[in-house]
């Protein structure tokens, strides 16, 4: 079993829905827990942070975890085309080594 | 503030080459990483330094890979000789220490293609 586990899609989603990216994992020492967001043939780029269970929003992206559950969520609404990307959930524990999930391709048509 | 950089963006080589690739860090970050980001999978780590000290080489193969950052700044990852299975993304990122509430910063990638 993977230490993270994320559906890799694709996901192909009207202009202005709400899309639900999900991950779950299986250590329960991670405390922090991530989203990057990963345009095609670019690097990823950090996009929410989050610090042990609850919820966090920044604009049209709110993240969600639940250590309990050990089952992570982001969520964006009214979706864009340019939102069209691969997202990477990760996680890391006491260090600052992360563990990624597989990416989510998500795509946002007009 | 200038991103993390890297060169080559491509390379292309055939199996038991060679290969080289840089990475300069953003100013001021003290710990580097190099990952590995196959088709359809996320980055894994391969090595961490910690200005110019390794941290964790756990996933390297050592027997192929090496990785040096010199003076702390600038880093070199090799590959040598390549096998077909190295065909991936390599991505260097930078973050200001080893705390976990660190950012990791990421460069573009260099993809390599093994024939």
């Amino acid at each position: 079993q993977k230490e993270v586990e994320q559906d890799p899609g694709p996901l192909s989603v009207p202009e202005g829905a709400i899309v639900s990216l999900n991950c779950t994992y299986s250590n329960s020492a991670f405390q922090y827990f991530m989203w990057y967001r990963q345009y095609s043939r670019k690097g990823p780029e950090l996009l929410m942070y989050t610090y042990s269970s609850g919820n966090k929003e920044d604009g049209r992206f709110t993240a969600q975890v639940d250590k309990s559950s050990k089952y992570i969520s982001l969520f964006i609404r009214d979706s864009q085309p340019s939102d069209s990307a691969t997202y990477l959930c990760a996680m890391t524990g006491p260090t600052d080594k992360l563990i990624f999930g597989t990416g989510t391709r998500l795509q946002v048509f007009p | 503030e200038a991103g993390v950089a890297q060169s080559p963006r491509y390379k292309i080589i055939e199996k038991r080459q060679s290969v080289a690739f840089w990475c300069n860090p953003i100013s001021g970050h003290a710990t580097l990483y190099w990952y590995q980001q196959i088709l359809g999978q996320g980055p894994k780590l391969l090595i961490q330094f910690q200005n110019n000290g390794v941290v964790d080489d756990s996933q390297l193969p050592k027997d192929r890979f090496s990785a040096e950052r010199l003076k702390g700044v600038d880093s070199t990852l090799k590959i040598q000789p390549a096998k077909l299975e190295d065909s991936a993304v390599y991505l260097c990122a930078s973050s200001l220490d080893r705390s976990p509430a660190d950012t990791q910063y990421f460069g573009p990638g260099t993809r390599l293609t093994v024939l």
